[in-house]
């Protein structure tokens, strides 16, 4: 089946330790993007790349950083110097392509829930 | 930069019955897509209607639909036939269109509803 594997699920990190999720898609899908949930409130956007090496910072790209070498890979690394990384990461994909039902919409992970000890 | 605003933080429903979810978005933009999107206690980010803002028609599927107003830039959500499982977050996106535009989604704060037997 089509779809997009985060992982770890869970992961706990030690201050000042650099840490890296994992998000791999075999979608074909062009663009991915890396969106950080926190309680009760709605996703922020860290970064996102619409093409094999090229991204662009989102909202709150400060204290993380990603790369795109594989069409279906998207790792995002949270560096020590993110002052809160405890929260919720969610990685998505989406296709390129005309106004059709299935174009332009985000399929996302099951997320990855990031513990800082 | 585009906005969603979700003014209702929580809602509930009793069950069959109809309940509607507001969201308004600020853009400059003529054409975009709007997008509400379902998260259950699980977790996982799920699709459920999107709308071209070029389309006058309102897009429905199934129990769900929206009422989209372009001019007053407003896109709620009905839930007709409430069931148990609709309960979970929803949120709300705006997404630019077109290839040569940054396409990243932008999620209003979401709205918690509970469907009660």
């Amino acid at each position: 089946d089509g779809g997009i594997t985060q992982s770890p699920k869970y992961l706990f990190r030690k201050e000042g330790q650099n840490v890296t999720l994992s998000c791999e898609q075999n979608l074909n899908h062009d663009a991915m993007y890396w969106y950080r949930q926190d309680p009760g409130q709605g996703l922020r956007l860290i970064y996102y790349s619409q093409i094999v090496n090229d991204f662009q910072k989102g909202d709150i790209a400060e204290g993380y950083s990603v790369s795109r070498e594989k069409k279906e890979s998207f790792p995002l690394t949270v560096t020590s110097a993110q002052k809160n990384p405890t929260a919720f990461y969610l990685c998505a994909s989406r296709s390129r392509g005309s106004s059709s039902s299935g174009a332009n919409v985000l399929t996302f992970g099951a997320g990855s829930r990031l513990t800082v000890l | 930069a585009q906005t969603v605003t979700q003014s209702q933080p929580e809602m509930s429903v009793q069950e069959a019955e109809t309940v509607t979810l507001s969201c308004t978005y600020d853009t400059s933009e003529n054409n975009y897509y709007l997008f509400w999107y379902k998260q259950p206690p699980s977790r996982q980010m799920i699709l459920v209607i999107r709308q071209e803002a070029y389309k006058q028609q309102n897009a429905t599927e199934n129990r769900f639909s929206v009422n989209f107003q372009k001019a007053a830039k407003s896109f709620s959500l009905k839930i007709s036939d409430s069931q148990l499982g609709d309960t979970a977050m929803y949120f709300c996106a705006f997404m630019k269109h077109g290839i040569r535009n940054n396409n990243d989604m932008r999620f209003g704060a979401g709205t918690r509803l509970t469907v009660k037997p």
